[in-house]
């Protein structure tokens, strides 16, 4: 079945340094979103990329989709305590009714 | 707008007990919704959805079921819990899907049930 994995699991950065996480599926994605769980807190939607080698940024986040839309980073850049929480991409799978969640990076953010 | 309410937050159960949790959706009609469990410091598995009322697709086998008696509620089951039942139970729903294209999904505040 379609596998979804993130790397790395864990990372910890001083406040103010950058911070990237990669998502790599192992089926081609006709779509890849983004979403953010603080600690203790339910995921939220950040983002959706649809296009090859789409590139979206928020702020200081910004968000890539590969071109050959297998494959997905998110980048942060200067780091604020209140990015804190595990970020989770997720493609869709099953007729687009579902999709399957990545395993996570989980960010730790030293002030 | 739309809103997603589970209930209750948390809950501490014996094994071999009952459970019922409930999630219901406002503000939209006709959404697809999802049940998922997360356990500790893990990732989401996808336990049940449904695209319509009464219409529920399982994901993975086990000692839960779900149903969907309105359009906008659904309700994760369980005749008797086991120690592994234990985790964060999480609602989502979304709009359904157009184009072939997926939609994002709202998750709710989730219910910690732990069994004990």
């Amino acid at each position: 079945g379609q596998q979804v994995m993130q790397i790395p699991q864990y990372q910890h950065v001083q406040e103010g340094e950058d911070f990237t996480t990669y998502c790599n599926s192992s089926t081609t994605l006709s779509n890849i979103q983004w979403y953010k769980q603080r600690p203790g807190g339910h995921p939220v939607f950040l983002i959706q990329l649809v296009k090859s080698g789409e590139v979206k940024k928020q702020k200081r986040l910004t968000f890539q989709f590969g071109e050959a839309k297998k494959n997905s980073s998110l980048h942060i850049t200067a780091t604020q305590t209140t990015d804190v929480g595990t970020y989770f991409c997720a493609g869709p799978r099953g007729g687009y009714q579902k999709v399957t969640f990545g395993t996570g990076t989980k960010l730790q953010v030293i002030p | 707008s739309q809103t997603i309410h589970q209930w209750p937050a948390t809950l501490v159960q014996p094994v071999g007990s009952p459970l019922s949790l409930e999630c219901t959706v406002e503000g939209t009609s006709n959404p697809n919704l999802y049940w998922y469990r997360q356990a500790a410091g893990r990732g989401l598995q996808l336990l049940f959805y449904s695209v319509g009322i009464g219409q529920i697709s399982s994901e993975v086998p086990q000692n839960l079921s779900a149903s969907r008696p309105q359009d906008r509620q659904f309700i994760l089951s369980s005749k008797k819990l086991l120690l592994s039942d234990s985790g964060f139970y999480l609602c989502a729903w979304s709009l359904g899907t157009s184009g072939g294209a997926s939609y994002e999904q709202y998750f709710g505040p989730g219910t910690r049930l732990t069994v004990t």
